[in-house]
């Protein structure tokens, strides 16, 4: 147990679903970001948030949305996905965005 | 953009053998960070690295920072067979303009363990 939960633990959707992935950090820290862990290859960041502030979108199409409302809550909405997004996706925080960063369980998730 | 090289990709030993895994870059890091991946979890953390030459022990685990700070080991002691899972290396730097550290993983290295 990191301190951070993800829900839901495992996600199918077609292509024309919107979903959300939601992820909560309950370890008082300021940063949030969201990877994408596929097979062989290295995870993969996507986004950070600083203080609920987006300080990085690491060229993520916009299929993928995230929100964060506040420092403890971080989300991911998903619309129109391809095959090829399946893969896991983890959540991680960090007391500072220069500091160690916890992960998560993942969300795996399948597109069809 | 900065890549990490971790091998060996995979192992497989006898439990009670011990395990090295390594990660080299091209680039400096300010941090080497080792984390430990269970099927169907996220990664956790299992050492961090803060100083070139620093080497830490976790239990039967240890770790160095490279004193070029561009290489990090891990190794494992008497190994379990709860040690299977995959082992991930991960450098953190300053992301250029220097608005968020950026945390660049190896591919990782699975490790078996046969009883």
């Amino acid at each position: 147990e990191t301190g951070v939960t993800q829900t839901p633990r495992h996600l199918v959707m077609g292509m024309t679903n919107k979903k959300s992935l939601k992820c909560e950090q309950h370890l008082g820290h300021n940063a949030m970001y969201w990877y994408k862990q596929s097979a062989k290859k290295p995870l993969e960041l996507m986004f950070v948030y600083n203080f609920k502030e987006q300080t990085e979108n690491n060229s993520v199409p916009s299929r993928f949305s995230p929100e964060c409302p506040n420092s403890s809550h971080l989300f991911l909405h998903l619309h129109t996905l391809q095959p090829e997004d399946s893969a896991l996706y983890l959540c991680a925080s960090s007391r500072g965005w220069e500091e160690t960063q916890y992960f998560g369980p993942g969300t795996r998730l399948l597109v069809l | 953009g900065q890549q990490l090289n971790q091998s060996p990709q995979s192992m497989f030993i006898q439990e009670g053998e011990d395990v090295s895994m390594n990660c080299t870059s091209s680039s400096i890091f300010n941090t080497w960070l080792w984390y430990k991946q269970d099927p169907g979890e996220g990664p956790v953390l299992l050492i961090a690295l803060y100083k070139a030459g620093e080497l830490t022990s976790n239990g039967r685990l240890t770790a160095q920072f490279g004193i070029t700070r561009k290489d990090s080991f891990l190794n494992i002691s008497a190994s379990i067979p709860s040690d299977v899972g995959i082992y991930f290396c991960a450098g953190q730097s300053p992301n250029s303009g220097g608005s968020n550290y950026k945390l660049t993983f190896g591919k990782g290295t699975l490790l078996t363990v046969n009883p």
